[in-house]
């Protein structure tokens, strides 16, 4: 069963516009929640991330948002900019003391110039 | 970046044959981590270690087997290589808490 559930695999967005990329948790351990940008050929990057002691997370054009009650988490990119195209995957961990992430199946963002 | 570095990163294999996958960092971090990404599945932990010779099982690990002799190096290793491991599989590495964890840039396995 998928613990953590991104529900919209592709995105479309005007450049200069906002991009909303949403995420879905089941399991009411996890404490910890992150996005990764991924590009082809490369390997995730870690983008920014949110403790469950916060509901939001900002770091210039992007912004976390975590509604614990009902278990999603958002990211906002504001303006998004062709650069962004790339997949973006939500990941949780649980405290455990491994630091083990699970992942999202990620959603295509596609910012069209 | 973080120094990861993957190798190879492209491999094709034929069913059967034994398959080893090595993952190096430069940075002393404790815990690294072997994932597999594919289509509709986004990335699933295979196993990871929180030091050396401490190896443990992730959601995956069937077919599959690590070993980390040094700091710096994880290895993972497709006994019988079957079709069904045809992916790209990535490696990561962190230092615990609430610091992310880094991924290297893949290897794209092909099991014919």
């Amino acid at each position: 069963d998928q613990q953590v559930k991104q529900n919209s695999p592709s995105l479309s967005v005007q450049e200069g516009r906002i991009s909303i990329l949403n995420c879905d948790y089941t399991n009411s351990m996890f404490d910890y929640f992150l996005w990764y940008k991924k590009y082809p050929a490369e390997g995730p990057t870690f983008l920014i991330s949110i403790s469950s002691i916060k509901d939001k997370n900002e770091d210039g054009r992007f912004t976390v948002f975590l509604n614990k009650s009902a278990k999603h988490l958002s990211l906002h990119i504001v303006p998004s900019q062709p650069g962004d195209s790339a997949v973006y995957f939500c990941a949780a961990s649980a405290k455990s003391g491994t630091y083990k992430y699970i992942f999202g199946t990620g959603t295509r963002l596609k910012v069209l110039a | 970046d973080a120094g990861i570095t993957q190798s190879p990163r492209h491999k094709v294999t034929e069913t059967g044959t034994p398959v080893t996958l090595r993952c190096h960092q430069t940075e002393n971090h404790r815990y690294m981590y072997w994932y597999r990404q594919d289509p509709g599945h986004g990335l699933r932990l295979i196993h990871y270690s929180y030091g050396v010779k401490d190896t443990d099982k992730g959601e995956v690990s069937d077919g599959y087997s690590v070993s980390r002799s040094k700091t710096e190096d994880f290895l993972l290793t497709l006994e019988s290589a079957t079709s069904s491991q045809t992916s790209v599989y990535f490696c990561a590495i962190g230092t615990g808490g609430n610091q992310p964890q880094h991924f290297g840039d893949g290897t794209r396995l092909s099991i014919l």
